[in-house]
């Protein structure tokens, strides 16, 4: 089972609203990641937790607060975002930072 | 730095038809390569990767070789069905990025519209 879930699905969020994005896995994967795709573009890197650290920041603005709470779990925390953030967010894990990355199905935001 | 290109789309083929979607990469090193589908409303799945020169990965009828010599790994299939109308990304691990991380260089992706 090579399954990576995310909640919500959707979200809709004003500027000054805090919302979270949540992506869970049950594989024993031991490095995560967030990456927000916008339309009609390749995703882009935005996280990586390897071990439960925070291994890379792709210099993402400081509204976007990512958490690891276990090996399981990956958070983004969301607040005071824009209207441009408005996105698809796809989390994805894989075995160990070096292997294959799988991904999730994704939260869709608008931010209005 | 490192890069991956792939043909502009969309691709529009016929049932049955057959698919080729050209990607060229540039890396130093040797790193792994993918091809990732993306269904409308989706989040991305792993269709096939390849991690050494001359390895084919392979899975539902699609198939691509990793060719060093040329620095491409094309997908192809036989026989396209509506159901594989998607969007397409190839994409490399960056063996560059630190030692101990994993980041992936994403083409622009293709479209491809199968139509009965």
């Amino acid at each position: 089972d090579t399954e990576v879930t995310q909640t919500p699905k959707h979200l809709v969020m004003g500027m000054t609203n805090k919302k979270s994005l949540k992506c869970e896995q049950h594989m024993g994967h031991r490095a995560m990641y967030w990456y927000k795709q916008k339309a009609k573009k390749p995703p882009e890197l935005m996280f990586v937790y390897s071990y439960e650290k925070l291994s890379i920041n792709e210099s993402v603005p400081s509204r976007f607060s990512p958490e690891c709470p276990n090996s399981s779990l990956l958070n983004l925390h969301l607040h005071a975002l824009q209207p441009e953030d408005s996105a698809l967010y796809l989390c994805a894990s894989s075995p160990y930072s070096k292997e294959t990355q799988y991904f999730g199905p994704g939260t869709r935001l608008l931010v209005l | 730095g490192n890069s991956v290109t792939q043909m502009e789309g969309p691709v529009t083929l016929s049932e049955e038809a057959f698919l080729t979607i050209n990607c060229t990469y540039t890396a130093t090193g040797y790193p792994s390569l993918f091809w990732y589908v993306q269904y409308p409303g989706e989040g991305l799945q792993l269709l096939l990767k390849a991690t050494k020169a001359d390895d084919k990965g392979s899975n539902k009828g699609f198939e691509a070789t990793y060719r060093k010599e040329t620095t491409s790994f094309h997908l192809e299939k036989g026989s396209v069905q509506v159901s594989d109308s998607a969007v397409y990304f190839c994409a490399l691990r960056d063996m560059n990025y630190g030692g101990a991380t994993n980041k992936l260089i994403f083409g622009t992706g293709t479209l491809l519209a199968v139509q009965p």
